[in-house]
Parts: structure tokens; C-alpha cells; sequence
């Protein structure tokens, strides 16, 4: 089974500041790995994702997130956060790999403080 | 703009009463949707994977008589929430993979049920 672990539910930044969103998982097969942020009271936004190929991948909004095999960790980073940036943010696999349901984590909510 | 496009977006009923949240893939066809369950502050819980055509597949715990799914057409799939109880109030959100851009899962804009 896979399975998805964010770790801290609350990360806090000043503006400017580097983001980092810690994501590791868990998969018995080649994993496809996404994040997604979501606002207040709205769906989904998809950030990035990761399939094959490179393993630094470049989203939206100025985020990437880099997939590292040895460590089962997909995390997301950002060097200058905005006060736009607040919101949560949801890393997922796809279980079975490929394009098919997603296991989520709990999330992380970034407040962007000035 | 929007590939997945979910109405209502928001929805009080009775307890009792059945309500129907359409979740509809924009310009493109979906065999495949999800239905995902968000609770106020936590994540996304897969309920049901909608398959067009075919009966729905329901993940463990997810009563199926209760969250009825029909996905008549490749563009709708439906969600019922039968003789809904004040518990059964959450985010419901549903995806569908888009065939363009190497099938990225877009997710739809989310229905708010409020059961009174």
C-alpha cells in the first residue's frame, strides 16, 4: 500500500523568506508524486508533478520540488515566499503509479507572515 | 481556466433529504473519475472511483447504498448523498485525468454540503 507523510501540519515563514514543505512516501512501485495547493474554501490547484525523467521538477508560482529515490522524499521548496503563498498544501502519490487515484497527506498549512 | 467544473458549489438540505452533486470534465472526455471527502481541516479521503458505464468502486468504509455515483456520460459523473444526516456535512471534491498534458488529475472547485 502507499502512503503519504507530511511532516509538520503548520509551517510559518516570513516574506522573502525560503519555503520548504516536507514530503516522504511510501511506494512499492515507481511512484508519481504531485503537490497541490488549495485556498481557503476552494478546490485544488496542481503545483507540480513528478512521473519519469528529471528529477527536479519546476511548477507553478515559482515552487519546485525535487524527487529523491534514496530518501522517499519529494519536497517542496520555494526561495522567496509571498503573502500569496498562504494557503495548504497537499502532497499526493498515485496509487499504483501512473495516472490513477491519489493517496494524499494530511497537509501543511504555510502562513506567510510580513 | 477550469477543466473540472463541480455544481453546486455550496448546499444546505434537511436531514433526510438526498442531494446531487455533479462533477463535469470540460472539453474532454473522463472513463475515470475519483470522488474525494475533505472534513474541515483535514485531507482528502478517496471515496468511490467512477467509472463510466459501469458500477462505481467504493473504498473500504464508504457505504455505497448512501453515496450513490452514476457516470452516465463521459463528461458527468453524479454524486448522491442519500437521506443525509448532519454528519454527512464536508467538502466534496471530485478529479478527472485530462488527457492532455501527459493526463494530469485536475480536481473540480469542491461542493460545500451543509445538512440542518
Amino acid at each position: 500500500a502507499q502512503s503519504v507523510t507530511q511532516l509538520g501540519s503548520h509551517v510559518s515563514v516570513s516574506e522573502g523568506a525560503l519555503v520548504l514543505l516536507r514530503c516522504n512516501y511510501s511506494s512499492s512501485v515507481p511512484p508519481y508524486l504531485f503537490w497541490y495547493v488549495q485556498y481557503p474554501n476552494q478546490g485544488l490547484q496542481l503545483l507540480l508533478k513528478y512521473t519519469t525523467g528529471a528529477t527536479l521538477v519546476k511548477g507553478i508560482n515559482g515552487f519546485e520540488a525535487e524527487f529523491k529515490k534514496s530518501e522517499t522524499s519529494f519536497h517542496l521548496t520555494k526561495p522567496s515566499a509571498h503573502m500569496s503563498d498562504a494557503a495548504e498544501y497537499f502532497c499526493a502519490v498515485s496509487e499504483g503509479g501512473g495516472y490513477n487515484k491519489l493517496i494524499f497527506g494530511a497537509g501543511t498549512r504555510l502562513a506567510v507572515h510580513p | 481556466g477550469a477543466v473540472v467544473s463541480q455544481h453546486p458549489s455550496w448546499v444546505i438540505c434537511k436531514s433526510g433529504t438526498s442531494v446531487k452533486i455533479e462533477c463535469r470534465s470540460l472539453d474532454f472526455q473522463a472513463t475515470t473519475m475519483f470522488w474525494y471527502r475533505q472534513f474541515p481541516k483535514q485531507s482528502l479521503m478517496l471515496m468511490a472511483t467512477s467509472n463510466e458505464g459501469s458500477k462505481a468502486t467504493y473504498e473500504q468504509g464508504v457505504e455505497k447504498d448512501k453515496f450513490l455515483i452514476n457516470h452516465a456520460s463521459l463528461t458527468l459523473s453524479t454524486l448522491t448523498v442519500t437521506s443525509a444526516h448532519p454528519e454527512d456535512s464536508s467538502f466534496y471534491i471530485c478529479s478527472a485525468s485530462f488527457p492532455g498534458q501527459g493526463n494530469t488529475i485536475y480536481f473540480g472547485e469542491g461542493s460545500w454540503l451543509t445538512v440542518v
